[in-house]
């Protein structure tokens, strides 16, 4: 257990469908991070939220669309996803952005069909 | 961009130990990662290095770092099956944003 969860742990989803993954951490920590992890690549950034205020988005398509309405839950909104966007989708947290170490949830599993 | 190159595959016997090799690109990196994923899993941070330090030792684990030749190594002593995971190392990019850069991971399997 790192203190950092995600929720749902899988999920299968049309092209249509509209989704929310969610991410909690009981670290204390101030910033938070949604990360990509496709098959062979290396995991790809794609938020960062400092503070509740999103610092960096990675030229994330916008049928992701991040929500980080307090410093603890961080939540990813899907809609009209693609199948190419099957992956697994992994938050991660930390104290401040520049020192301090990220903590990782489990991910969640995303299949698109 | 920043690049961190690790190779894909190590396979190792039970007891002996595992080295686990990365290159980085970014000289100004501050802190340097090892994170190992399980199996349907998330990360797992394993240890870090701080970019002034050459070697950390924590039990089983030992780190390297060659600043000059930005090489980063992990070495797992007396290596047991559940070692057996992926082990992603990652670079934190200088500057106040301090992005993490991550390897493609490096698949470690032990053989009984």
């Amino acid at each position: 257990e790192t203190g950092v969860t995600q929720t749902p742990r899988h999920l299968v989803m049309g092209m249509t469908n509209k989704k929310s993954l969610k991410c909690e951490q009981h670290l204390g920590h101030n910033a938070m991070y949604w990360y990509k992890q496709s098959a062979k690549k290396p995991l790809e950034l794609m938020f960062v939220y400092n503070f509740k205020e999103q610092t960096e988005n990675n030229s994330v398509p916008s049928r992701f669309s991040p929500e980080c309405p307090n410093s603890s839950h961080l939540f990813l909104h899907l809609h009209t996803l693609q199948p190419e966007d099957s992956a697994l989708y992994l938050c991660a947290s930390s104290m401040g952005l520049a020192r301090d170490t990220q903590y990782f949830g489990p991910g969640t599993r995303l299949t698109v069909l | 961009g920043e690049d961190v190159e690790q190779s894909l595959f190590l396979s190792v016997r039970e007891g002996d130990s595992s080295v686990i090799n990365c290159t980085y690109t970014d000289s100004s990196s501050t802190y340097l990662y090892w994170y190992k994923q399980e199996p349907g899993a998330g990360l797992q941070l394993l240890t870090y290095i701080f970019s002034n330090m050459d070697m950390k030792q924590d039990q089983r684990l030992t780190v390297l770092l060659n600043k000059k030749d930005k090489h980063l190594s992990l070495r797992i002593a007396d290596t047991q099956t559940g070692d057996s995971a992926i082990y992603f190392c990652a670079e934190k990019e200088g500057g106040s944003q301090g992005n993490l850069i991550f390897g493609k991971g490096t698949k470690l399997s032990v053989k009984p």
